[in-house]
């Protein structure tokens, strides 16, 4: 099967500094990556799209000079929440697409509970 | 080590049909079970289970949770092609495990 894993799994900071999130997809290349932030009614709102060698692609509303994401690889994709805030505590979780077909499954990362102070 | 396994795998079925997709977990420290239909922009919550035996239910789609047995299953009758989907199933414990999915294709 195909394993996505997310690195830290829980991550706890002051505010004003700046904590990365590593995605990596551990038996397979994926050229797309997804990056989702949780809210409390379990929604997964769709922050950017990661693509290997060029820039993400960031959906309306998310700051692209806050949540810098880089996606260096074939199976490594970071985000980086810089100078985070208390309002950026939350759930996030990242997603890779196996094939280059928009039908392709998506396999989810374990997600990252970041809680800034 | 905690999984989340969703059968089957794919589906394919006729407008009219009903189906009965399935998840299975092993997880720490269970807090909820989700269910989400994975669209093209990100995955539309669907259902969150947390207690056995209360069946949820939205329209067509209804779902249940057995925290004995450690699974769930969620139901859609009458199935239209606008069902035709991947449907992933979550759940939430320590972290957060995703099943692999389950592709349903609706046909007319």
């Amino acid at each position: 099967g195909a394993v996505v894993s997310q690195h830290p799994s829980r991550v706890i900071c002051k505010s004003g500094t700046s904590v990365k999130i590593e995605c990596r997809s551990l038996d397979f290349q994926a050229t797309t990556m997804f990056w989702y932030r949780q809210f409390p009614k379990q929604s997964l709102m769709l922050m950017a799209t990661s693509n290997e060698g060029s820039k993400a692609t960031y959906e309306q509303g998310v700051e692209k000079d806050k949540f810098l994401i880089n996606h260096a690889s074939l199976t490594l994709s970071t985000l980086t929440v810089t100078s985070a805030h208390p309002e950026d505590s939350s759930f996030y979780i990242c997603s890779a697409r196996k094939g280059g077909s928009s039908n392709e499954k998506l396999f989810f990362g374990s997600g990252t509970q970041l809680s800034v102070l | 080590e905690d999984k989340v396994v969703q059968s089957p795998l794919s589906l394919v079925v006729h407008e009219g049909d009903t189906v009965t997709l399935n998840c299975s977990y092993e997880v720490t420290n269970f807090r909820s079970l989700l269910w989400y239909k994975q669209e093209k922009k990100a995955p539309t919550f669907l259902f969150m289970l947390t207690s056995s035996g209360i069946e949820k239910k939205s329209g067509r789609l209804s779902s249940i949770l057995d925290k004995k047995e450690l699974f769930s299953i969620l139901n859609i009758t009458a199935t239209q092609t606008g069902d035709s989907a991947v449907y992933l199933c979550a759940v939430r414990g320590n972290d957060m495990r995703f099943g692999a999915g389950t592709r349903l294709t609706v046909k007319p």
